[in-house]
């Protein structure tokens, strides 16, 4: 199976900042990287599809970057609406696998 | 708009079996591959399963494989997960999500649902 790893596992931050969070596969998975925000007791939401396809719906505020085994999710200003853990996952192979997360909350 | 809802969540003794359902509300089910994923108390996502548009392929997580079996009827907009073997790790909240095609390849988990709880436990 495809590993998948985040980092940072967590960060704090406020509100205003750009915020960059990144994910690695452990082999290739050309474009087929989503990310994704859950908020507790929600199911998650999508963000970003294809690696840098920003979902419908989406302040353009988040935007994501990278092709292969390197990626990036930006916000490029935290609103308050944004803290929350954010998932990567690749739908490139099977099983999909999940990043681990990574928890942003208040500084 | 689509909506998701699952339900057959609850509390089930390690060895026993439970079938959780998905009722899509849109009118656009037949269309879609459909998956399970499920999240542990405190932990991350997992995907569990999918299946095809018309129930003709059907893909699993090693760690359910065996064990658990998608199927859906597109008739009644219905996907289901029968859990047969159930062991305390399955313990979590399962989801259902539709995935979406957008085409030149790319896919994302655009609908999901409210979540159910199944808690294995003696």
């Amino acid at each position: 199976a495809i590993q998948m790893t985040q980092s940072p596992s967590s960060l704090s931050a406020s509100v205003g900042d750009r915020v960059t969070i990144t994910c690695r596969a452990s082999q290739g998975i050309r474009n087929d990287l989503g990310w994704y925000q859950q908020k507790p007791g929600k199911a998650p939401k999508v963000l970003i599809y294809s690696a840098s396809n920003l979902q419908a719906g989406v302040p353009s505020r988040f935007s994501g970057s990278g092709s292969g085994t390197d990626f990036t999710l930006t916000i490029s200003s935290l609103q308050p609406e944004d803290f929350a853990t954010y998932y990567c996952v690749q739908d490139n192979n099977y099983p999909f696998t999940f990043g681990p997360g990574t928890k942003v909350d208040f500084k | 708009e689509e909506q998701l809802v699952e339900s057959g969540g609850g509390l089930v003794q390690p060895g026993g079996s439970l079938r959780l359902s998905c009722a899509d509300s849109g009118f656009t089910f037949s269309g879609f591959w459909m998956n399970w994923f499920r999240q542990a108390p405190g932990k991350g996502l997992e995907w569990v399963a999918n299946i095809k548009k018309d129930g003709s392929e059907q893909y699993y997580a090693d760690s359910v494989k065996g064990r658990f079996t998608i199927s859906r009827d597109n008739a009644k907009k219905s996907l289901y997960l029968q859990m047969n073997s159930l062991r305390a790790e399955d313990t979590a909240v399962y989801y259902c999500a539709r995935r979406y095609y957008y085409g030149s390849g790319r896919y994302s988990f655009d609908y999901w649902g409210q979540g159910t709880l199944v808690t294995v436990s003696s």
